[in-house]
């Protein structure tokens, strides 16, 4: 119940194009949603989160769409760029779990010039 | 920069031995969390710590512990180093209330 899975494994997209990384969760008790980007040899910076109570949240080039009922969510690149090549995170957590993420298996997104 | 330091940054241990593993928060974050990412891994929560005390631990087991400290900094100590141990250690730090979890540039482990 306490899985979070991450889907494509890796993800090629040439510059100009949308990068599309898919969630799956199961335990309904989760209510927070964030997206980390982890560049190598660094930690994970926070991207953009959402909670369950819309369905998407845009931040720039990044947007998150949520889709409670089917327990998915999704982080969407637009105008994908070089500088975007990097290893990205799904993650969720909440409910009584203050400070604690289950993370997906990672996305590595590589953006050709 | 998200205000969380970690030392030392990478090390190598041999197989037995123990290490200890530091952070300090974000100014304002009373809650710190450790986390193991092995290579090519997703992060792995081991426990987190609020007001001093343990407030929740991952499928870790004992020989991993930790303290955290009045000021809210808090330590990692990994006793008989496995060569499975050998990854990048996380802290992360958050406000009690709220779920914003920012992470430091991690500790990079080797055990040989």
């Amino acid at each position: 119940q306490q899985q979070v899975k991450q889907s494509p494994q890796s993800l090629i997209v040439q510059k100009g194009g949308i990068s599309i990384i898919n969630c799956a969760y199961e335990n309904t008790a989760f209510d927070y949603f964030p997206w980390y980007q982890q560049f190598p040899g660094k930690g994970p910076a926070l991207l953009i989160a959402i909670r369950p109570d819309v369905s998407e949240k845009k931040e720039g080039r990044f947007t998150i769409s949520f889709n409670k009922s089917a327990k998915q969510f999704s982080l969407h690149i637009m105008d994908s760029q070089p500088g975007d090549s990097a290893t990205y995170f799904c993650a969720a957590g909440g409910g009584t779990s203050y400070g604690k993420l289950t993370f997906g298996q990672g996305t590595i997104l590589t953006v050709h010039p | 920069e998200t205000g969380v330091t970690q030392s030392p940054t990478h090390l190598i241990k041999t197989r037995g031995q123990q290490v200890t593993l530091r952070c300090s928060s974000q100014s304002g974050h009373n809650t710190v969390s450790w986390y193991q990412q092995a290579l090519g891994q997703g992060p792995q929560f081991i426990f987190q710590y609020y007001r001093e005390e343990e407030n929740g631990r991952g499928n870790f087991p004992p020989r991993f512990s930790g303290l955290q400290f009045p000021n809210y900094s808090s330590e990692l100590n990994v006793n008989a180093l496995e060569l499975d141990d050998s990854a990048l250690y996380l802290c992360a730090s958050s406000f009690r209330a709220g779920n914003t979890i920012y992470f430091g540039e991690g500790s990079w482990l080797t055990v040989v």
